[in-house]
């Protein structure tokens, strides 16, 4: 199995563009989760999805932030605009049986 | 708020001398489980130890979960300089039963050859 596969590995972007990354879970999982993590406040779990339905968003800092999952394979968390405060690693990860998770090796954005 | 807090924050040995990181959590728990970060890369699963549990080990881990304390401890023997990482305890936990993990602020752990 590929395991959790995110795109891009890395952003570099101006304030004020959007920004969107990419996660597909590993196939047959039914959980799906985005975390943001940064030196200042570590790992914060974003949303999470279960069967493609966002369970929990309560994570997701504000308006800016939106997050999809239109099937099983794909998922993507949009920032429109980004601010340099986004600026941190974002990991997707997904689990069966809402068990352990599997992460993905983080989409490192930077926000000019 | 953070549910997991581990103790120490940073840890240096020596290969070959055996590592304990600690972590603390507020509310009552289904599972808690122990990830392992190397730089620049994603977290990776070592150990899940659920509430009616109270050791586990797993090669050269052994976690122990005191549920009276919340508290749970996680031993590496005879480190190894590949064991060099950061280590995070995430619990998951109540009633809501949710798989919802909330992630304590890690052990930068570095064994020196």
């Amino acid at each position: 199995d590929a395991g959790v596969i995110q795109s891009p590995r890395h952003e570099v972007t101006e304030m004020g563009q959007e920004v969107t990354l990419r996660c597909k879970p590993i196939s047959g999982h039914d959980y799906l989760f985005w975390y943001r993590q940064t030196m200042m406040r570590g790992l914060e779990l974003l949303i999470y999805f279960n069967n493609n339905v966002p369970i929990d968003d309560s994570g997701m800092p504000e308006d800016r932030f939106s997050a999809k999952m239109p099937n099983a394979s794909f998922s993507t968390l949009k920032i429109q605009p980004s601010e340099p405060r986004d600026s941190a690693v974002y990991f997707c990860a997904s689990s069966f049986v809402k068990d352990t998770q599997y992460f993905g090796p983080g989409t490192r954005l930077t926000v000019l | 708020s953070q549910q997991g807090e581990e103790d120490p924050q940073a840890l240096s040995i020596q290969e070959g001398e055996n590592a304990t990181m600690n972590c603390s959590y507020k509310t009552s728990i289904n599972n808690l489980q122990w990830y392992r970060q190397n730089s620049g890369r994603g977290l990776v699963h070592l150990i899940l130890i659920r509430s009616n549990e109270r050791e586990k080990h797993s090669g050269r881990l052994r976690v122990t979960l005191d549920t009276s304390k919340k508290s749970s401890s996680l031993l590496i023997t005879a480190s190894r300089a590949a064991d060099t990482a950061s280590y995070f305890c995430a619990t998951e936990g109540g009633s809501s039963n949710t798989g919802k993990l909330i992630f304590g602020q890690g052990t930068t752990l570095q064994v020196k050859p």
